[in-house]
């Protein structure tokens, strides 16, 4: 079974501009979290979805959002970057919303905000 | 509300010594408890989880947790290093009723030769 994947890998933005980060999840997964990893802050949760509704939201600007489609994909945006929000954004799919199971992550993407 | 603590930043220790990295949570309810590790430019690797079935748990690359409730704590050992070993790790607790995992700041794991 492929793993989760996300796209793309790296990407460089300046200041102002806008941003939209793809997440697949394992087949057959429901559940899609989001989170930024800074070595300033470390792993903080952003927001999860099941079922194409946000379930969850952690402490970050309106500016950060996200969706989850009808194929259990997810994108996450970002708009009006600030160089604060350089950083690894990690996706991680669940096979439901349940608490016990646990969460697989993607490879991440690494965006650079100049 | 959930949270956790790791132990030391940084923590180095030779190719087959015990490896240990301390892990204390913070819960008002029985906690979900799971060990990841994350290689240089990758993302995040599950190693363990802990969901009350058992207080001693195995996970993969020959880790293991004990999940010790008068304590707090969750620490992960593995018995002899490999150089295989050197990541960074992660302890998070999920609270019930939730999907989002609170993690550690991590522990950066050296071993040396």
């Amino acid at each position: 079974k492929a793993g989760v994947t996300q796209t793309p890998r790296y990407l460089i933005k300046t200041r102002g501009q806008q941003v939209t980060l793809s997440c697949s999840p394992i087949s057959g997964h429901r559940s899609v979290s989001w989170y930024q990893q800074t070595p300033g802050q470390g792993l903080q949760f952003l927001f999860e979805y099941f079922s194409e509704t946000q379930r969850n939201k952690g402490n970050f600007p309106g500016r950060f959002s996200g969706r989850q489609f009808s194929n259990s994909r997810s994108e996450m945006n970002v708009s009006t970057l600030e160089l604060g929000d350089s950083a690894l954004y990690l996706c991680a799919s669940s096979l439901t919303a349940a608490d016990y199971n646990e969460q697989f992550f993607g490879p991440g993407t690494r965006l650079t905000v100049l | 509300a959930q949270s956790v603590t790791q132990l030391g930043s940084h923590v180095s220790v030779s190719e087959g010594a015990l490896v240990l990295l301390r892990c204390n949570y913070s819960s008002s309810v029985p906690p979900y408890l799971f060990w990841y590790v994350q290689y240089p430019n990758q993302g995040l690797q599950l190693l363990l989880k802990y969901t009350s079935a058992a207080t001693l748990v195995k996970g993969i690359n020959g880790f293991e947790a004990e999940f010790k409730k008068s304590e707090t704590s969750f620490h992960l050992t593995k018995p002899s290093a490999h150089m295989s070993d050197a990541a960074e790790y992660f302890c998070a607790v999920k609270g019930q009723g939730a999907q989002k995992l609170v993690f550690g700041q991590g522990t950066r794991l050296t071993i040396n030769p």
